[in-house]
């Protein structure tokens, strides 16, 4: 079993929908919990980050974290054709720092159509 | 301010060549690393680096090196280049206190 899960997709929406993006996992150290926006030929960018458990929010994006169920969660309200692109989440330990060794999935590619 | 610059954009390879992929960061940043990206595999990590002068190994380091010995670079060697080695490569760097990973754009490298 990989560490990181993340549904393999891809995902079709029509403008405006609710997009549920998941990821479950399998270590309980990970305490630090991002997700990357991703477009085509392109490398990615730093969307939203989470510290432990809860929720937060940035716009349309909120991103949720359940660490009794080794889930997190990334919703995007009022989806738009600039949000297609692939979408992966990742992880970290504090043992290794936020940032010193991250654990992606292997991404989803969303699109949202006009 | 140019972030990450990865060099070069588009590399082919033949069996057995040896070559360096290069990566420079102007943010100050601690932390770098590398990471290799192939269809349905997502991001695995090869390299990585917490400091000028040492680095470790990521979850796929076989075939690579490196080395920092200044806190800018964080050049990625293959020493005698292999087809499954073909793959895009990202470089990238983060602060030691603020999560994230700043990525550069990518070498698409091709082994034949």
């Amino acid at each position: 079993q990989k560490e990181v899960e993340q549904d393999p997709g891809p995902l079709s929406v029509p403008e405006g929908a609710i997009v549920s993006l998941n990821c479950t996992y399998s270590n309980s150290a990970f305490q630090y919990f991002m997700w990357y926006r991703q477009y085509s030929r392109k490398g990615p960018e730093l969307l939203m980050y989470t510290y432990s458990s809860g929720n937060k929010e940035d716009g349309r994006f909120t991103a949720q974290v359940d660490k009794s169920s080794k889930y997190i969660s990334l919703f995007i309200r009022d989806s738009q054709p600039s949000d297609s692109a692939t979408y992966l989440c990742a992880m970290s330990d504090p043992g290794t720092g936020a940032n010193s060794k991250l654990t992606f999935g292997k991404g989803i590619t969303l699109s949202v159509r006009p | 301010n140019a972030g990450v610059t990865q060099t070069p954009k588009f590399q082919v390879l033949k069996t057995g060549q040896s070559m360096t992929l290069q990566c420079a960061q102007d943010m100050n940043h601690e932390y770098m690393s590398w990471y290799r990206q192939d269809p349905g595999m997502g991001l695995r990590l090869i390299h990585y680096s917490v400091g000028a002068g040492i680095t470790d190994q990521g979850e796929v380091p076989n075939g690579y090196n490196v080395s920092r010995s200044t806190t800018e670079d964080f050049p990625l060697r293959l020493l005698s280049a292999a087809p499954s080695q073909t793959s895009v490569y990202f470089c990238a760097s983060s602060n030691r206190d603020r999560a994230g990973y700043t990525f550069g754009s990518g070498t698409r490298l091709t082994v034949v």
